[in-house]
């Protein structure tokens, strides 16, 4: 049962416009959100993160959205640069004592120049 | 420079013929975890270890052992490997405190054939 869901495997996007990436999540214990980011042959690294009880943060071209009663975030990045070619993870964590990381099956974007 | 390091990057081995993929940081985190990512499936998590000699189980552990006698280390081992743990496979590290928002390794990029 895959509990962090990335619906769209791909996306392209053209130079300048806003990218918006989607997650969906079915545990309900989840309560801390993160995008990763990877570029090939390198390790994911850490993108932005979000606490359940905000609905908004925001990293300079970087916005990541939680709406919990639908069980939706998205990575919003504005404007897309062709170096933000990447595949893209959603990750999600169920608080305090739980020290694990559940991802996403990730979506590679794409930024046209 | 702070990192975690993975050896070897690229390794081809035919089923049963044990082996062992290093993982070492340096930057004195507690947490450290072993991850494999397949077309598909994402990111899974074997094993994570939130300190020295203190290991535990994540969402696909058989057929892999891990040890943590050092800080620094989490080598993570195939005592008989099979052609279905052909994968990419990462170590990430972080602080315990922040154990989300993980440091990865490069990558070992793993055959059994």
């Amino acid at each position: 049962d895959q509990q962090v869901k990335q619906n769209s495997p791909s996306l392209s996007v053209q130079e300048g416009r806003i990218s918006i990436l989607n997650c969906d999540y079915t545990n309900s214990m989840f309560d801390y959100f993160l995008w990763y980011k990877k570029y090939p042959a390198e390790g994911p690294t850490f993108l932005i993160s979000i606490s359940s009880i905000k609905d908004k943060n925001e990293d300079g071209r970087f916005t990541v959205f939680l709406n919990k009663s639908a069980k939706h975030l998205s990575l919003h990045i504005v404007p897309s640069q062709p170096g933000d070619s990447a595949v893209y993870f959603c990750a999600a964590s169920a608080g305090a004592g739980s020290y694990q990381l559940t991802f996403g099956k990730g979506t590679k974007l794409s930024v046209i120049p | 420079e702070a990192q975690v390091t993975q050896n070897p990057r690229y390794l081809i081995t035919v089923t049963g013929k044990k082996l062992t993929v290093t993982c070492s940081q340096n930057m004195n985190h507690e947490y450290m975890s072993w991850y494999r990512q397949d077309p598909g499936l994402g990111l899974r998590q074997i094993y994570y270890s939130m300190n020295v000699e203190v290991t535990d189980k994540g969402d696909v552990p058989e057929g892999y052992k891990v040890s943590r006698k050092e800080k620094r280390n989490f080598p993570l081992i195939l005592e008989s490997p099979s052609p279905n743990q052909t994968s990419l496979y990462f170590c990430a590290s972080s602080s315990l405190s922040s154990y989300n928002e993980q440091f990865f390794g490069p990558g070992t990029r793993l055959t059994v054939l």
